[in-house]
Parts: structure tokens; sequence; C-alpha cells
């Protein structure tokens, strides 16, 4: 596609329950990047793909959350149990190369609120 | 780990010039990027060094010192377009893929 593509845009869930954001990368990126950004605050890193090669998920908070992807496509970022402090910005990333001097696409985000 | 520090909150005049720091902290550096955010949209890509000194791109400038851990990102002839909130990012060497960690951001208010 032309951008990268988050949904839902908006998401309110209640405590406890579950919840699955989607990514949509910009076609032939092969590098995808989940963040989380806090009300006022920068961008907290959660989880990196880069093609078929094992993610990079230091970020990732706590055993709640995981993410998957599919070779160079679609990205899933699941987030179980959720709890009032995981209401947040959920930003997505695509970039084309391992290493690149453009940094990355964003997509628009999906709003999580947690009641 | 990595540390990057930039101020909260910036106010300035419709066509000043104001100056955004931000400092940083890194065990191996491979290149240093601006973006900017409006409200609820998503980080836009402003800038990228990788080197010493100034790079200029219309109205906004970046300026590197690797030996200072130093960068600051120049906007001249400002427009109310122009309120947003700036972060700064660096990407480690060490680090694996193209991963940036990014500072908390500045805002910016520009007043008529």
């Amino acid at each position: 596609g032309a951008g990268v593509s988050q949904s839902p845009s908006n998401k309110v869930t209640e405590k406890g329950k579950d919840v699955e954001l989607r990514c949509d990368p910009i076609s032939g990126h092969t590098a995808l990047y989940w963040y989380r950004q806090r009300l006022g605050q920068g961008l907290e890193f959660l989880i990196y793909f880069q093609g078929n090669s094992a993610p990079d998920k230091s970020g990732l908070p706590s055993d709640r959350f995981s993410a998957e992807r599919t070779g160079e496509s679609v990205s899933t970022l699941t987030i179980q149990r959720t709890q009032q402090e995981d209401s947040a910005v959920y930003l997505c990333a695509s970039s084309p190369r391992d290493r690149v001097i453009y940094g990355y696409t964003f997509g628009s985000g999906t709003r999580l609120t947690v009641v | 780990g990595q540390n990057i520090d930039q101020p909260t909150e910036m106010t300035a005049t419709e066509g000043a010039i104001v100056q955004i720091n931000c400092t940083y902290q890194t065990s191996g550096f491979n290149g240093l990027f601006w973006y900017q955010q409006h409200a609820g949209e998503a980080p836009t890509f402003l800038s990228y060094n990788v080197l010493d000194g100034l790079e200029e791109k219309g109205r906004f400038s970046s300026f590197l010192s690797r030996s200072k851990g130093y960068s600051y990102l120049l906007l001249k002839e400002l427009q109310m377009k122009d309120s947003a909130s700036y972060l700064c990012a660096v990407r480690d060497s060490k680090a694996a893929g193209n991963k940036l960690t990014f500072g908390g951001g500045t805002r910016v208010l520009v007043k008529p």
C-alpha cells in the first residue's frame, strides 16, 4: 500500500480483556517495528521484525504482550489481560532495509483505552 | 543502554527562530534522526545526521556533534503549523537492525 496502515484506529476495552492490533506495512518493507507512546511521552520500543529472522522482543514490557508477523506482510500485536497502564497509542513503522538513512515510515497508530 | 534528553516544551513567536537541543549517551552511535509529530498524528521524518556538522533542509536545519553527544534542530521563520512535538531519536550501532531509541519529545508552541 501507499503507507503503513493500522487498525483499529481506536479501541476501548475492559480491563482483563485481550486485544489484537493490526499493522499492514508498506509493500516491500522488510523491517517492521512496534512502539508504544503514552500520553505526552516519547516512543517506547516494543518489538522489531526483520524478514524471516527471529524478532527482537527486548522491548516487550511483560509476557502479556506478544506479536507475530508472517514473512514480510501483516503484523499483529496482542495484549492479553489488559491493564489500565496499557492505555497508550501503539505505533507501527516499517522501513525498506535493515539499515537505512531515512528512518521509518509510521502508521497513524491505534489509540488503546483500557477502562 | 541509551539515554536521550530533550526539553519538554518550548514557546516561540511566529516568524522567529527556535533551537531544540538533544543530548544522548549511547554505547555505539550510528545516526541521529529528528521527527515531527502533530497532535494525534504519526511522527514524520525530518532529518538525519551521521557525520558532524549541519544539515540544512529549507527552514529546518539539524546539527550533530558526535564527540559531545549533542544535536540540535533549528526551525527558522516559524509558522503556526510548526506547532508540534519534535522527537530526537538515536540508532545504536551495537543494536540489531534499524532500531531507534527516542527521546521524550519537545512540544513547540508557536504563538502569533
